[in-house]
């Protein structure tokens, strides 16, 4: 089954800091997925990935970076923390055409 | 641009009931719709998905079709239980593009015994 884990799971942070939240997939698949969900507006796309080396801007990507350094990682860099990034993010991998997304556990991210 | 408007932000109802989700979308060519579930303190997961027009998609008695001339792929289950309690997702994955997800705003049942 399909394997999606996220690191950490919970993280206050102080604003102007620097935040890196970790994403790691065990199912070989080619596109992944930052998304962060909030009350009233659902999962909402940050940024994704066709592979390693490839970032991609999704709806919201102002104030976040992505990195992929290989097929299994994903990361999400917030530069400059701010307290409307106050959010929980979840990460996704897809396979490919069908690209049924699976989701890890979600961090909750708390920004003061 | 595209869009998965689902209006019904929480739904409340009693063992046994029918369940009604509302979704619609709007985007060009033909998506690939879905349902995605998430309980409490997990990620959301797969429940259906439907990759043809006017065709059915059903997991664990709930079932959605796609509807190309409404252009609607509501959520239904004709008996609801208290496991059911969670967040529906509609979402949507255009096939032409940028193949992008677009995920609608969720809508929260809650099933009381």
């Amino acid at each position: 089954e399909a394997a999606v884990t996220q690191s950490p799971r919970n993280k206050v942070a102080v604003t102007g800091g620097k935040v890196t939240l970790s994403c790691n997939q065990t199912n070989n698949h080619n596109n992944m997925y930052w998304y962060r969900q909030d009350t009233g507006h659902g999962l909402r796309l940050i940024h994704y990935s066709y592979g390693a080396g490839s970032t991609e801007k999704g709806d919201i990507p102002d104030g976040y970076k992505a990195s992929r350094p290989s097929q299994e990682n994903f990361s999400l860099i917030l530069e400059l923390a701010t307290p409307s990034q106050t959010s929980v993010y979840f990460c996704a991998s897809g396979l490919g055409d069908q690209d049924t997304q699976y989701f890890g556990p979600g961090t909750r991210l708390l920004v003061l | 641009g595209d869009s998965v408007i689902q209006m019904q932000g929480q739904v409340t109802l009693s063992e046994n009931d029918f369940l009604f989700i509302n979704c619609t979308y709007s985007t060009t060519g033909y998506p690939t719709l879905f349902w995605y579930v998430q309980y409490s303190g997990e990620g959301p997961q797969l429940l259906l998905q439907v990759t043809t027009a006017n065709n059915k998609g059903s997991s664990r008695g709930f079932e959605a079709t796609y509807d190309k001339g409404t252009t609607s792929f509501h959520l239904q289950k004709t008996s609801v239980q208290e496991i059911d309690s969670a967040v529906y997702y509609c979402a949507m994955r255009a096939n032409t593009g940028n193949y992008k997800y677009v995920f609608g705003a969720g809508t929260r049942l809650k099933v009381i015994a």
